[in-house]
């Protein structure tokens, strides 16, 4: 099974200001995916992120809100720009157990819990 | 579109209980997978269990079972003799592949001793 490590764990963060968080595998991955859970919310897809292309991003997010690089099969990183209260939320990386395109296990992270004062 | 409800917001049980989690989905697809996930109060997701579509056994790993009806479109999942390490909240979640996974509201489970 895949070991996702997420940095930071935590931050309190100043509205306007961006912060990036990142999402390091124990192994190559084809796809990884971003999430966000709002306080005492569900989880809720924000974009899935292929190695060599530009992530594909959900309804309702925007590139320009939560970019996201994807240098190689490991690592991913996700921006959260001008930050206000309402982005206070749990950010989680996800990837998939498997090759076969086929909707495997997908493995979390432990989050990054972000406040945004 | 997808949907998963999971009605049960919260849900207190005293120690050796047993507990049954609702799960009900909405999918147009022949073909799909359903998921329940736990999180602990340190907040990481554990993996409890994936099943697909032409798959209605119901399974058991140890005081956890699930029971998969198609004909109810329910996906329910029962911790026998429920422990206090059991307190967490549970997720649903329904995909239609492609590894998209829609996530229900959660239950959050209370363990007494």
């Amino acid at each position: 099974s895949a070991v996702i490590s997420q940095k930071p764990s935590r931050d309190i963060c100043q509205r306007g200001t961006s912060l990036t968080i990142q999402c390091q595998v124990d192994s190559q991955v084809t796809m990884m995916f971003w999430y966000r859970q709002q306080p005492g919310q569900s989880l809720t897809l924000i974009a899935t992120a292929n190695q060599g292309s530009e992530a594909t991003y959900e309804s309702g997010f925007v590139i320009d809100k939560f970019p996201i690089s994807r240098p190689n099969l490991t690592f991913s990183t996700l921006t959260v720009s001008n930050m206000s209260p309402e982005d206070s939320s749990i950010y989680l990386c996800s990837v998939e157990d498997g090759w076969t395109g086929d909707t495997g296990e997908l493995f979390f992270g432990e989050g990054s819990r972000l406040t945004v004062l | 579109a997808q949907k998963v409800t999971q009605a049960q917001t919260e849900i207190s049980v005293v120690e050796k209980e047993d507990v049954t989690l609702d799960c009900v989905y909405e999918t147009r697809d022949t073909t799909y997978y359903l998921f329940w996930y736990k999180q602990p109060p340190s907040g990481e997701l554990v993996f409890l269990i994936r099943r697909n579509s032409f798959d209605e056994q119901n399974e058991i790993s140890g005081r956890y079972s699930w029971n998969f009806q198609k004909s109810t479109s329910s996906f329910n999942f029962t911790i026998t003799a429920s422990q206090v390490v059991d307190s967490a909240v549970y997720f649903c979640a329904l995909s239609e592949g492609g590894n998209k996974l829609v996530f229900g509201a959660g239950t959050i489970l209370r363990v007494k001793s």
